[in-house]
């Protein structure tokens, strides 16, 4: 079946360093990747979309990247904030989203 | 506010009684999903409308699950005889599909926990 996988350890990063957050896929070829920021008790908000036939996709201090050789995407954040931590969500679909398990980022001042 | 709606925030039922809950998306969107979520997981998709047209619906939703969206303006989803599983939270998204654009806006979800 079709299959998102992100890190479900949490990532700690100390304020001022750069976010790095993994979204595997399998059994898929999505045309398109999205990013979604989801605080506890709350929707999930976009972020980001990037399309098969995109390698890097930038908005401030974000970055996605999308590989379809390696079938990953990587989530970047530059010069983090606490004001960051956050549950990241990477979903596959332009339509109906199939979602993976999210990432926790904590990022300590 | 124009973003996307759902009302209750909160529902806390018995089992074997029957839950509705409503979701308005922003007005000028011609797609509204219902998705579901479990703690420490990602939404998993329910089913989703494109106007007033239910077009998928997931093969993981039993018969007890059922969606409208009259006139493709606000959409219900009714969960009939809950059970304790049915505990989650249910999210609603919107959007607009043209060529380039498929970013979903969520509401803030209805917690469901059943008794």
């Amino acid at each position: 079946s079709q299959k998102i996988e992100q890190n479900s350890e949490a990532l700690n990063i100390q304020e001022g360093k750069t976010a790095t957050l993994t979204c595997n896929y399998t059994n898929y070829s999505p045309a398109y990747l999205q990013w979604y920021r989801q605080d506890p008790g709350r929707g999930p908000v976009f972020l980001l979309l990037i399309r098969e036939n995109e390698k890097e996709k930038r908005k401030e201090r974000l970055k996605v990247t999308f590989d379809t050789t390696l079938k990953q995407s990587l989530f970047h954040i530059t010069a983090s904030q606490p004001a960051d931590s956050a549950t990241y969500l990477c979903a596959a679909g332009g339509g109906k989203l199939i979602f993976g398990q999210g990432t926790e980022l904590s990022v300590k001042p | 506010d124009t973003g996307v709606s759902q009302d209750p925030r909160h529902k806390i039922t018995k089992r074997g009684q029957n839950v509705t809950f409503r979701c308005d998306p922003i007005s000028e969107h011609n797609r509204l999903y219902w998705y579901r979520q479990t703690l420490g997981q990602g939404p998993e998709f329910l089913t989703y409308f494109q106007n007033e047209a239910q077009l998928e619906k997931s093969r993981l939703l039993s018969d007890r699950f059922s969606a409208e969206r009259p006139k493709g303006s606000f959409s219900t989803l009714e969960i009939q005889r809950t059970e304790q599983g049915d505990s989650a939270m249910y999210l609603c998204a919107s959007s607009l599909v043209t060529a380039r654009a498929h970013e979903q806006y969520f509401g803030p979800g209805t917690r469901l926990t059943v008794t």
